[in-house]
């Protein structure tokens, strides 16, 4: 079975555009969690999403925000780029939202902002 | 403001040694604990978790747990070179979400 997949794998950007990353999750996973990862650091919350409806949501502005489709594959989407916004960022797939699930990421999304 | 707090390292072991890494945790309230390694360039993967108070071993691997002191630990059996990367913590929070701390790197010398 594929993993979680997500697209593009690298996107350069310039301050002040906007930019949409994708998901897919796990096959029978109803769960996306989306994750930012600044170099040197761990991955920090943005989102979770399940049954398409946002369930938490970390200490990240306004111009983040996120879906999920029927098909339980999830989209990210950042306006107004920053600089301060180049990094890795992840999604991860879980079967539901219980504080002991395990989640399983994908290969990321690596962000520059010029 | 809850927090998982990791040395940061580098951490270097010989070949065939025991390498150990450690974390705490701020909030007592969290009930499972999970160890990523995510080599450089990679994304994390999961490769140990933690529920309950004391040891839990996968291969050479052992994972422990102390909510009392608010630890948890890693241990690495015979560590070979393929086991140099970032090591993850992370604990769970109360939005199915995971707090993760800083990473502690890891480096096996043949």
């Amino acid at each position: 079975d594929a993993g979680v997949t997500q697209s593009p794998t690298h996107l350069i950007k310039t301050r002040g555009q906007h930019v949409t990353l994708r998901c897919s999750p796990i096959s029978g996973h109803k769960s996306v969690s989306w994750y930012q990862q600044v170099l040197g650091q761990g991955p920090q919350f943005i989102f979770q999403y399940y049954e398409k409806e946002e369930r938490g949501r970390g200490n990240f502005p306004d111009r983040f925000s996120a879906r999920q489709f029927p098909n339980y594959s999830s989209e990210l989407n950042v306006n107004a780029l920053l600089l301060g916004d180049s990094a890795l960022y992840l999604c991860a797939s879980s079967p539901g939202t219980a504080t002991n699930e395990k989640l399983f990421f994908g290969s990321g999304t690596q962000l520059s902002v010029l | 403001q809850k927090e998982v707090e990791q040395n940061s390292g580098p951490l270097s072991v010989p070949e065939g040694a025991i390498a150990s890494l450690n974390c705490t945790y701020s909030d007592r309230g969290s009930q499972s604990f999970f160890w990523y390694r995510q080599y450089s360039g990679k994304s994390p993967e999961l490769i140990m978790f933690i529920y309950s108070n004391g040891d839990k071993e996968d291969g050479r691997f052992t994972a422990q747990l102390n909510k009392a002191s608010q630890y948890v630990s890693l241990l690495i059996r015979d560590s070979q070179p393929s086991d140099s990367a970032t090591y993850l913590c992370a604990a769970g929070g109360s939005q199915g979400n995971l707090i993760f701390g800083k990473g502690t790197k890891l480096s096996v010398k043949p």
